[in-house]
């Protein structure tokens, strides 16, 4: 089955880049994710890539995709203490397979900030 | 709007006891979900559901039952409570068709102890 993998934990000083990274093994996947999870929340939509794409940049945030290696990255600049958080990357396969739009998620990498 | 709600926000039950968590949305999605998080293993999929009336296992279901008799709401059962069992819980809900892939807006958790 599908499988997405990341490292738990990442520590960046404030103002510096963060780069959070994630491998996944489903070469069908239309859509990858990055997902933010805020203390005692449940999850919100970050930003989203398609599988057609190389990058994709939405203000402090870039996404890289790298298909042939199956590797997905998100990298914030100018990291705040505000980007405390977990991020998950999250893959889904083509939503005209059916299966209800099912993600499978990584294990989330809890982001810490320091001053 | 208020988008994806879950009943109650934390419970503690006693091993062998049972209880239904509720899952509303007025973004009449067409799919729901129910998710436990638990450290270190991400987000798993309990059970899922593609429209009213319908229900389909996800990664992890035993030990939980799932009913959706009206689109809007989700419920999760878990007929004999067990120590295992003791996660956060998230419910989720997504469009068939969205501008962001397949988009999953989430509530705000259960948190269950099982003694």
């Amino acid at each position: 089955g599908e499988d997405v993998e990341q490292s738990l934990f990442l520590s960046v000083r404030e103002g510096d880049s963060s780069v959070i990274n994630c491998t996944y093994t489903d070469s069908s996947s239309t859509y990858l994710y990055w997902y933010k999870q805020e203390p005692g929340a449940g999850l919100q939509l970050l930003t989203y890539i398609f599988s057609n794409m190389d990058m994709k940049q939405d203000q402090r945030l870039t996404v890289l995709l790298n298909k042939k290696d199956k590797h997905l990255s998100l990298r914030i600049a100018d990291t705040q203490t505000g980007d405390s958080a977990i991020y998950f990357c999250a893959e889904s396969p083509n939503i005209l397979t059916g299966g209800g739009n099912k993600l499978t998620f990584g294990t989330g990498t809890q982001l810490k900030v320091e001053l | 709007n208020a988008g994806v709600t879950q009943t109650p926000k934390f419970r503690v039950l006693k091993t062998g006891q049972s209880m239904t968590l509720l899952c509303a949305q007025d973004m009449n999605h067409e799919y729901m979900y129910w998710y436990r998080q638990d450290p270190g293993m991400g987000l798993r999929l309990i059970h899922y559901s593609v429209g009213e009336g319908t229900t389909a296992k996800g990664e992890v279901p035993d030990g939980y039952n799932v009913s959706r008799l009206k689109k809007q709401n989700f419920l999760l059962g878990l007929e004999s409570a067990a120590p295992s069992q003791t996660s956060v819980y998230f419910c989720a809900s997504s469009a068939f068709f969205s501008g962001k892939g397949n988009e999953q807006f989430f509530g705000p958790g259960t948190r269950l102890t099982v003694l």
